[in-house]
């Protein structure tokens, strides 16, 4: 089990630039969750998948965010045309369904600088 | 949107004392979460109590939920330095029976414990 990954850990890009950020989820978890966090506050739900299928986006999702599971493994969000609101943490996090009352384990996110 | 409030928003303690942080939720639940997050980094999930349940311990840990309320706590006994970090309840809420995981969280409480 080596837990979730994400990757880059740190992104810097300037205002209207497109960044890509990859989570891998522990193996043998169905379920994916994207989190946004800015500081002070807790994480904010983005999106969730299970296995390929995007079940549930949050309102926070706005046109400029996409994001993707394909074959059910890794999953991507994209941020089209940055803007210095979108400066945050981004986190995964997945969880086997069924299991033990859903625990989800979190990645160590990828913070996104936007000047 | 934030479901739960934390409360105190800051604890700072000696070691050997004991923490305790108060949540407070809004809606119906499956299970409620406490995760711990050192500074800037990724969340790691301490524990989880179901709906059905009242309380539970783990190591130094002892959760306590009151659904009447819709509040729950997070008792850390015999505190050291490096519990330092915030702490966050999560909340699964339960939409018509139906868990997809999703959690919503609360602001968090910074503990800080001198050595």
């Amino acid at each position: 089990d080596t837990g979730v990954s994400q990757n880059p850990r740190h992104k810097i890009t300037k205002r209207g630039q497109n960044v890509t950020f990859r989570c891998d989820p522990i193996s043998e978890h169905n379920r994916l969750y994207w989190y946004r966090q800015t500081l002070g506050q807790g994480p904010e739900f983005l999106t969730y998948f299970q296995n390929e299928a995007q079940l549930e986006k949050s309102r926070l999702l706005s046109d400029r965010f996409s994001a993707e599971r394909p074959k059910g493994s890794f999953s991507t969000l994209e941020i089209q045309r940055t803007e210095q609101g979108d400066s945050a943490m981004y986190l995964c996090a997945s969880s086997l369904s069924g299991g033990a009352g859903e625990t989800q384990y979190f990645g160590p996110g990828t913070r996104l600088l936007v000047l | 949107s934030q479901q739960g409030e934390e409360d105190p928003q800051a604890l700072s303690i000696q070691e050997g004392e004991n923490a305790t942080m108060n949540c407070s939720y809004k809606t119906s639940i499956n299970n409620l979460q406490w995760y711990r997050q050192n500074s800037g980094r990724g969340l790691v999930h301490l524990i989880l109590i179901r709906s059905n349940e009242r309380e539970k311990h783990s190591g130094r840990l002892r959760v306590t939920l009151d659904t009447s309320k819709k509040s729950s706590s997070l008792l850390i006994t015999a505190s050291r330095a490096a519990d330092t970090a915030s702490y966050f309840c999560a909340t699964d809420e339960n939409a018509g029976g139906t868990s997809y995981g999703k959690l919503t969280f609360g602001q968090g409480t910074i503990l800080t414990v001198h050595p």
